[in-house]
């Protein structure tokens, strides 16, 4: 069974780090585009970024919001992807959600069922 | 950026209803469009891509139309576990984004 899940949420302080994480089962990480989406409180989902799979050299795209704070990582040990947040800032409050591409294809097919980030003093 | 327009934001309907819903798209996004549904507290759940192919394991009540500028999620009869927020959204290149999401009650 494909399964995503992830972890790493939690109350962190304007300014500081976190790092996500997008743990996979059922399939091998490395062989799909993974996407982030954001969901803040209220609000419809905002796409953060993707990353390429490992035959497509892991290559990255990020949204403007997080370009230069925000940066995707692969282990392929762990099969497991993750989100580095640096200098985060109290509109990254949401819950974020790693999201699969289906093989070969640029649709998303699987979703995690996402992790609570909360950003304030 | 392109901008994606849901409608209605919400509505009422009855198990056994026929609902549709609307996304309409701010520039050609081709058939570069998908709808997932969301239930609180679960992982959201794909249903439709390319705008009008059903993902795996979805049932044929469900379907979904257009191209370009406008598309539309249809469900035929609706059942007790359709009643959700369902979202679509363009992949035809970055930044994707999203509609601001229809919330079906009962």
């Amino acid at each position: 069974e494909v399964q995503l899940v992830e972890s790493g949420g939690g109350l962190v302080q304007p300014g500081r780090s976190l790092r996500l994480s997008c743990a996979a089962s059922g399939f091998t990480l490395s062989d799909h585009y993974i996407h982030w989406v954001r969901q803040a409180p209220g609000k419809g989902p905002e796409w953060v970024g993707r990353t390429r799979n490992k035959a497509d050299g892991y290559t990255t795209e990020y949204a403007a919001s997080v370009k230069g704070r925000f940066t995707i990582s692969s282990d392929e040990s762990r099969n497991s992807l993750y989100l580095q947040m640096n200098s985060l800032k109290t509109e990254d409050t949401a819950v974020y959600y790693c999201v699969r591409v289906a093989f070969g294809t640029r649709h998303f097919d699987y979703w995690g069922q996402g992790t609570r980030v909360t950003v304030s003093s | 950026d392109i901008q994606m327009t849901q409608s209605p934001s919400s509505l009422s309907a009855s198990v056994g209803d026929r609902v549709t819903i609307t996304c309409r798209a701010s520039q050609d996004v081709s058939n570069l469009l998908a709808w997932f549904q969301q239930k609180p507290g679960k992982a959201p759940k794909s249903l439709i891509f390319d705008a009008s192919r059903l993902q795996s394991g979805v049932p044929s009540t469900f379907s979904g139309s257009g191209s370009g500028t406008e598309f539309t999620l249809s469900i035929s009869s609706l059942r007790p576990e359709d009643f959700a927020t369902y979202y679509c959204h363009h992949y035809n290149g970055f930044p994707l984004t999203f509609g601001g999401g229809t919330k079906v009650e009962i």
